[in-house]
């Protein structure tokens, strides 16, 4: 299943709420994680299921969507979240989306 | 806590082979899958596939069948994957990951560079 992330870079202020969009190639039941990538770190596991927040990471950052199309949504960008973001399906197999830099203007 | 403590960088030839390691910490070895999933600046991340650590059952991702072989030693808790007949297609940073479904443990990563 192919995954398009959108867009590709993005440039937002401290304070700012930030929207990245995920579209699957066919409909993959909410089986949708996102992941933060920071320079030469591991992506880290912040939303599962579409829109469960996992352990650990804070409330700012949520997921929503269905079917196709789903949101990964930062209520109040701060610097610490510069990094590079990918969706991930796992309705069929796995595949990953070609990520969002998301970066400070 | 749960750990995956990949070996370190590797330096190949072209036509030669690697062999990476993923040791698990912090939980029981064989309650979890093990994933392995490339990434490159070009082709971004890539799932390779799979190995059963209780049974040593494997999938592999079609485009890497042939590439790569899953392995596991369950006496010392580590996974292992080898990368056979290296293209410079191949320079990557592998990961391991734990998780069968989202991935929420994963290795530091091994940076694999093939040049001759």
């Amino acid at each position: 299943i192919q995954m398009t992330q959108s867009p590709s870079l993005l440039s937002a202020s401290v304070g700012d709420r930030v929207t990245l969009s995920c579209k699957a190639g066919q409909n993959i039941n909410n089986y949708l994680a996102w992941y933060q990538q920071k320079l030469g770190e591991a992506p880290k596991l912040l939303i599962y299921n579409a829109n469960s927040l996992q352990t650990g990471i804070p409330s700012r950052f949520s997921g929503s969507g269905s079917g196709t199309d789903y949101t990964l949504t930062i209520s109040s960008l701060q610097p610490e979240d510069v990094a590079t973001y990918f969706c991930q399906q796992y309705n069929s197999w796995w595949t990953f989306g070609g990520g969002t830099k998301l970066e400070l203007k | 806590q749960v750990q995956l403590q990949q070996s370190g960088a590797e330096l190949a030839k072209p036509g030669s082979s690697v062999k990476i390691s993923c040791k698990a910490s912090g939980y029981t070895f064989t309650s979890y899958d093990i994933s392995w999933i490339k990434q490159t600046t070009g082709q971004g991340l890539e799932y390779i596939g799979y190995i059963n650590t209780g049974s040593g059952g494997t999938y592999y991702n079609e485009k890497f069948k042939g590439k790569a072989t899953l392995t596991v030693d369950k006496s010392s808790s580590t996974a292992f994957m080898q990368l056979s007949s290296l293209t410079p297609e191949d320079t990557a940073v592998y990961y391991c990951a734990r998780d069968g479904g989202w991935f929420a443990y994963w290795g530091q990563g091994t940076l694999v560079t093939v040049s001759s």
